[in-house]
């Protein structure tokens, strides 16, 4: 059974880089039929994709964020990871990672989420 | 972007009745639109894709219609683990891939 797991800090000061890594197990990140991506939610707001990376690296970005936004895959240690730079209090969010479908672009498996809050 | 807009924004309905959720988009999204299901401290749960598929394991109460820029999620039959909000997800034109804003159904 595929799980997803984020980790990272919880607080990141303003103006700094939000990093986090998901950890994928009991499947494949190699595999062809996916894609894996981030998504946010804002406290008692909606969702906001965030970007997704395909195995080879390929990366595809939310106009929004994407001068802020990096997302990186190492397949050897089965994650992948996200860095969001220049922070502020607009990016305090839960952050979830999940995997894309490669067919239908949804995200049919998602971690737990983890909360991260900017603030000095 | 496609901008995608939910209503309404909350549903109060009684258990066993029906709830009917409605999702627009500011331009032809075809039939690539999601439902997700997420309960409070949760993450999303994908409900149906498609517009009208549902996942392996979503109970036949649920059920997704519309084409275009016109969607509908109904729960024909609400059972009190369905209280939740519900999103919908377009997935034509991306990215961004984006989501509606969300509507909270609730007791009545």
């Amino acid at each position: 059974q595929l799980q997803l797991q984020e980790s990272g800090p919880g607080l990141v000061k303003p103006s700094e880089t939000l990093s986090l890594t998901c950890t994928v197990s009991g499947g494949s990140i190699s595999s062809s039929g996916y894609y894996w991506g981030w998504i946010r939610q804002p406290p008692g707001k909606g969702l906001e994709s965030i970007g997704t990376i395909y195995y080879s690296g390929s990366t595809y970005y939310n106009p929004s964020l994407e001068t802020r936004v990096t997302i990186s895959v190492d397949t050897s240690k089965k994650q992948f990871s996200l860095k969001l730079s220049s922070v502020t209090a607009a990016d305090t969010a839960v952050y979830y990672c999940a995997r894309l479908q490669y067919s239908d672009y949804v995200f049919d498996c998602w971690g737990q989420g983890t909360p991260v809050t900017v603030s000095s | 972007e496609i901008v995608m807009t939910q209503s309404p924004a909350t549903l109060s309905v009684s258990p066993g009745e029906r709830a009917t959720v409605s999702c627009r988009a500011s331009q032809s999204v075809s039939s690539d639109l999601a439902w997700y299901q997420q309960k409070p401290g949760q993450a999303p749960r994908l409900l149906i894709y498609g517009a009208s598929t549902r996942v392996t394991g979503i109970p036949a109460r649920f059920s997704g219609s519309g084409s275009g820029t016109e969607f509908t999620l109904t729960i024909s039959s609400l059972q009190s683990e369905d209280f939740a909000v519900y999103y919908c997800q377009q997935y034509n034109n991306w990215p961004p891939l984006t989501f509606g804003g969300g509507t909270k159904v609730e007791i009545k």
